[in-house]
């Protein structure tokens, strides 16, 4: 059964400052999906990343996806308020079932 | 494109009612996804269709779950009878083999008293 683990599950951070969350999968796949939900909305899609080595831009946020370690980052530099929401990624399990599994999620409050 | 639509956007009921949450996809979009998120279990995949077909359906909970896809443009998701653990915010979304990313509807916030 395939897992899609994320950690930090909550992240309290300083505007200004960089960190990263991560996000490990449990089966071969080189499809994943980065999507952010704000509090009482829908999941928004922020970054596709489908083969190993991708890397994804978009303002302070960078994604990145290394398909042997199974593993994406998602990378937020010089932090601001506007960017406190829910993280989620996501993993497209085609090779088997076309299955897309959502990870657990990373709550995000950036304070100044 | 209005994007996928669900409707209702909420949703209160009495516990031991039928309860049918509607979805429209994204026209051209031939993969569909009802999740169910709750703060306890986070985001679970209920069921998937592809090409109105059902290819998954080992996330619905219990038999009192149903979902139907009778063609491209529509979907629901059935609970019957209700119970107040099934009380959550309910998703539909949809993708495209081209164009990968699956797009979410606003969701239904489904209350069970």
């Amino acid at each position: 059964e395939l897992k899609v683990e994320q950690n930090p599950l909550f992240l309290s951070m300083q505007e200004g400052k960089n960190y990263t969350i991560y996000c490990n999968y449990s089966t071969t796949s080189d499809r994943l999906y980065w999507y952010r939900q704000d509090p009482g909305k829908s999941l928004e899609s922020l970054f596709v990343l489908l083969s190993n080595g991708a890397v994804k831009q978009e303002g302070r946020l960078m994604a990145s996806l290394d398909t042997k370690a199974r593993l994406s980052t998602l990378h937020i530099t010089a932090a601001v308020h506007d960017l406190s929401a829910t993280y989620f990624c996501a993993v497209d399990t085609h090779y088997n079932t076309d299955k897309l599994i959502f990870g657990t999620g990373t709550r995000l409050q950036v304070f100044p | 494109d209005a994007g996928v639509i669900q409707s209702p956007r909420h949703e209160v009921t009495e516990m031991g009612q039928e309860v049918t949450l509607r979805c429209k996809p994204i026209s051209g979009h031939n993969s569909l996804f009802w999740y169910r998120q709750t703060m306890m279990r986070g985001l679970e995949l209920l069921i998937y269709f592809n090409n109105n077909v059902p290819i998954d359906d080992s996330g619905m909970p219990e038999d009192r779950f149903s979902a139907k896809m009778p063609n491209a443009s529509f979907s629901t998701l059935k609970i019957q009878p209700s119970e107040p653990r099934d009380s959550a915010v309910y998703f539909c979304a949809s993708s495209s083999r081209l164009l990968t990313e699956a797009f979410f509807g606003q969701g239904t916030r489904l209350t069970v008293v």
